[in-house]
């Protein structure tokens, strides 16, 4: 199962928004429904923020936005804040029960 | 709270085995998966598997069955992850996280452990 597409890097400066795209295939983000973000900040553990597409666990604020359209999923982050700057991955169940992590992308706030 | 606590950091030889434990506290073991991922240095997340806790079964990545194993302790609400003929490339930090699913990986990983650094060296 090779890991799903994210761009290596991305942008913004405060206040601004910035949108993170995720590609995978028919087999992964395409066939379910089951795709989900994850933030990591330097020598933490990840942290779940977005899960089956669009919703956003307990205590995760509206500026975090997902969505999928075909084989990719997208994740926006609004009103870019300065603890938004961490590193992003998306993550997609697989055929067979599996799950595929993407190639992360790292958030730097200007 | 919801806590997951991982054993320490290990430090193993090329070809040795290595056992990491996780311990659930805040919420019923039995309601809940638990997932395996691990994160080489500098590198991105690797999936590795997935157990249930309700009834044991597991589901492993292709890329590592054969040499990785995942049970629960039920009695101590721990989980293990044991990976065996360990070689360099599987130097890196390894997290569980409870998943919603019991009865397949739901893919909703919340919350994680602090993660367990494995180095192999000879």
């Amino acid at each position: 199962q090779s890991a799903l597409t994210q761009p290596p890097s991305a942008s913004g400066s405060p206040g601004q928004s910035v949108t993170i795209s995720c590609t995978g295939t028919s087999s992964d983000v395409g066939g379910y429904n089951y795709v989900s973000w994850y933030q990591q900040h330097p020598g933490k553990a990840p942290k779940l923020i977005i899960y089956e597409v669009s919703r956003r666990p307990s205590g995760v604020p509206d500026r975090f936005f997902g969505s999928k359209s075909g084989n990719t999923a997208s994740l926006t982050v609004s009103g870019l804040q300065a603890e938004d700057e961490a590193d992003y991955y998306c993550s997609a169940s697989a055929g067979g029960n599996n799950v595929v992590f993407g190639t992360g992308t790292e958030v730097t706030v200007l | 709270q919801v806590q997951l606590v991982q054993s320490g950091a290990e430090v193993k030889k090329p070809g040795a085995s290595v056992k990491v434990s996780c311990k659930a506290s805040g919420y019923t073991f039995g309601d809940y998966g638990i997932t395996w991922v691990r994160q080489a240095p500098g590198q991105g997340l690797e999936w590795m598997g997935w157990i249930s806790a309700y009834n044991g079964n597991t589901i492993y990545a292709q890329n590592l069955q054969g040499r990785v194993t995942m049970t629960t302790d039920t009695s101590t609400s721990t989980a293990y992850l044991e990976l065996t003929g360990l070689r360099s490339d599987d130097t890196a930090k390894y997290y569980c996280a409870r998943d919603r699913g019991i009865m397949y990986v739901l893919n909703w990983f919340d919350p994680w452990g602090q993660g367990t650094l494995v180095t192999v060296s000879s």
